[in-house]
């Protein structure tokens, strides 16, 4: 398998459930991300995990908990979310620095619900 | 922080047609990258170029790192490029990309 592996690639969830969005990345980078996207909004960078640490957390709520086990894998738990909260998350990764870095590679996305 | 504004916001064309869609940001950058996202969701990369000329099949692209600007060639458009194109940057060599708000695109046959 190659790539930015999300799962699910939907979720309905209810305001008092705790949820976890799983990214898995094939491609030996050593960088993972968390974006957001909602309606008629660019894409937000949530947190970004570089060599498995947390570099970045752009005031994100804390009912977003990422977790990062390893540079292939990715989580974001979540847990009393809000409607609003309601978005496409989408998980990327990329190689930070070396010879010959190529950008970001997207997963498909999980489309969350909230309700 | 970066600012990323993208033009047009919308584009129709019909099939054939050539375009051109533009970047501009407000600092100096050290990536840039166009997306293509397509109507699932699904966000494609185009082009990884911070600087310069690059040539992908019928899609090309030119950054122009001086004077902030980035311009998106599509040439001879197919029903297949509709969607939203994304432009982003990023200035920290950590690839932590600011995403412009896109131009949504729409090829009719």
């Amino acid at each position: 398998e190659t790539g930015v592996t999300q799962t699910p690639r939907h979720l309905v969830m209810g305001m008092t459930n705790k949820k976890s969005l799983k990214c898995e990345q094939h491609l030996g980078h050593n960088a993972m991300y968390w974006y957001k996207q909602s309606a008629k909004k660019p894409l937000e960078l949530m947190f970004v995990y570089n060599f498995k640490e947390q570099t970045e957390n752009n005031s994100v709520p804390s009912r977003f908990s990422p977790e990062c086990p390893n540079s292939s894998h990715l989580f974001l738990h979540l847990h009393t979310l809000q409607p609003e909260d309601s978005a496409l998350y989408l998980c990327a990764s990329s190689q930070v620095g070396g010879a010959n870095p190529r950008g970001y590679t997207f997963g498909s996305g999980t489309r969350l619900t909230v309700v | 922080g970066i600012q990323v504004e993208q033009s047009p916001p919308d584009l129709i064309l019909q099939e054939g047609a050539n375009s051109t869609l533009r970047c501009n940001f407000s600092d100096s950058v050290n990536n840039l990258q166009w997306f293509h996202q397509n109507p699932w969701g699904q966000l494609i990369n185009l082009f990884y170029i911070p600087s310069g000329t690059k040539q992908n099949g019928r899609l090309s692209a030119t950054t122009v790192a001086t004077e902030r600007y980035s311009l998106l060639y599509i040439s001879s458009s197919q029903t297949t490029d509709s969607g939203v194109y994304f432009c982003a940057v990023d200035r920290t060599g950590f690839q932590k990309l600011v995403f412009g708000t896109g131009t949504r695109l729409l090829v009719s046959p």
